[in-house]
């Protein structure tokens, strides 16, 4: 059974249309993170909520922003996507200092 | 960011040989985690170690959590085509992972 769903897998957007992008998880974990990964590099982490709490990166861009309006679910949104964004988002949980579990990711293009 | 370093960058392989890559860090981690990624998905969890000198199994997978925790190793035996992907070691000490520059896997029959 799937325990961290994202949606949707592909999506398609135009240079400057807002995005967003949703993660939902059956872990009950207090942990969501929301990871950047272009063309076989590492994820890289953008931000993460610990229950309610919101944790940004140093280096992410103003553009990216998230929401999680309960512990099921998580939102990222990408205000202005640019060509640069394109690149597969992974959605994780975990609970307090446990292991991270990955969604299946979506892929975005822009066009 | 931070990143761990993983050898071998990549690795061409013929079916039914072992594979050995490792991860080493200049820093201390409470947890190493293994993950396997396949295209177009999200990295699964393989391994996890929590123990300094931990020697962990998983199937045809067997993976250690060095001494000094600085460093682990991933063996796989016997590959087989399935195992072609991109393997990612973590480190762990508070919430966030940090991640080794990942070691893509080729399986030729």
């Amino acid at each position: 059974d799937a325990m961290v769903i994202q949606n949707p897998r592909y999506q398609v957007t135009q240079f400057g249309k807002p995005v967003t992008l949703s993660c939902s998880q059956t872990l009950n974990h207090n942990v969501m993170y929301w990871y950047q990964q272009k063309s076989s590099q590492a994820p890289k982490l953008l931000f993460h909520y610990y229950d309610k709490d919101f944790n940004n990166e140093a280096d992410t861009p103003d553009n990216f922003q998230s929401r999680r309006p309960n512990t099921s679910f998580c939102f990222l949104d990408i205000r202005s996507p640019g060509l640069g964004d394109a690149a597969m988002y992974l959605c994780a949980t975990s609970g307090l200092e446990e292991t991270q579990y990955f969604g299946p990711g979506t892929r975005l293009l822009v066009l | 960011g931070q990143q761990l370093n993983q050898s071998p960058q990549s690795m061409f392989i013929q079916e039914g040989e072992d594979v050995s890559m490792n991860c080493t860090s200049s820093s201390i981690f409470n947890t190493w985690l293994w993950y396997k990624q396949d295209p177009g998905e999200g990295p699964v969890l393989l391994i996890a170690l929590y123990k300094a000198g931990e020697l962990t199994s998983n199937g045809r997978l067997t993976a250690q959590f060095g001494i000094t925790r600085k460093d682990s190793f991933l063996n796989i035996s016997a590959s087989i085509p399935s195992d072609v992907g991109i393997y990612f070691c973590a480190g762990r000490n508070t919430d966030k992972l940090i991640f080794g520059t990942g070691t893509r896997l080729q399986v030729f029959p």
